[in-house]
């Protein structure tokens, strides 16, 4: 089945840890976007990507990196730069930027 | 600044109500609304996507209207089940580069039975 898979679902990390989220799509999608979640706010773009070896910073991309060697694959580092980063990530995908945006199942992660 | 305003922040409806979500928004130049739908620790799914010249647009249950001159839109659920218990967001893009979206911070809908 074509969609979005993202992992771990759950992660835990130390602080001072730097972390990966994977994200992954066969949809044959060009654009690629990472969210950001927190409880009663609107979701916060962190980066997004139109094309392969190419991404552009979103709202809230300070403490945070991305790739894209592979037009499949998207993965997030949360660095230990980022202040805050307990929190849900969604990657999700497009045809276009004006296309209809198609989620992952989000990973949660908690800094302890 | 673009902004979207939903409302209510949540609402408790028994089943087979009907319910009617609100969102406002200020994005600028316009390009598209959508509706989403997302469970407790989902990812969020498309229910609706409408542009400049549409004033509804049905999936299933689900009836969304936009009034591009006053900036505002609705969600409209009919006969509610138990499974419509989810987060319903609206978001707006602009035709900007990018056609950067403006998230709303949604509206958590509970259907008991």
């Amino acid at each position: 089945d074509g969609g979005i898979t993202q992992s771990p679902k759950y992660l835990f990390r130390k602080e001072g840890q730097n972390v990966t989220l994977s994200c992954e799509q066969n949809l044959n999608h060009d654009a690629m976007y990472w969210y950001r979640q927190d409880p009663g706010q609107g979701l916060r773009l962190i980066y997004y990507s139109q094309i392969v070896n190419d991404f552009q910073k979103g709202d809230i991309a300070e403490g945070y990196s991305v790739s894209r060697e592979k037009k499949e694959s998207f993965p997030l580092t949360v660095t230990s730069a980022q202040k805050n980063p307990t929190a849900f990530y969604l990657c999700a995908s497009s045809w276009g930027v004006e296309g209809e945006l198609f989620f992952g199942e989000g990973s949660r992660l908690t800094v302890l | 600044k673009n902004q979207v305003e939903q409302s209510p922040q949540s609402l408790i409806i028994l089943e087979g109500k009907n319910c009617t979500l609100q969102c406002n928004y200020t994005v600028s130049p316009f390009s598209n609304l959508r509706w989403y739908k997302q469970d407790t620790g989902r990812g969020p799914v498309s229910l609706t996507i409408m542009t400049f010249s549409e004033n509804t647009k049905s999936n299933g249950r689900y009836t969304a209207t936009l009034d591009a001159d006053t900036k505002q839109s609705s969600l409209h659920i009919t006969a509610s089940q138990l499974s419509d218990s989810a987060s319903y967001i609206c978001v707006v893009s602009a035709r900007a580069a990018g056609n950067k979206l403006t998230f709303g911070g949604g509206t958590r809908v509970l259907v008991k039975p």
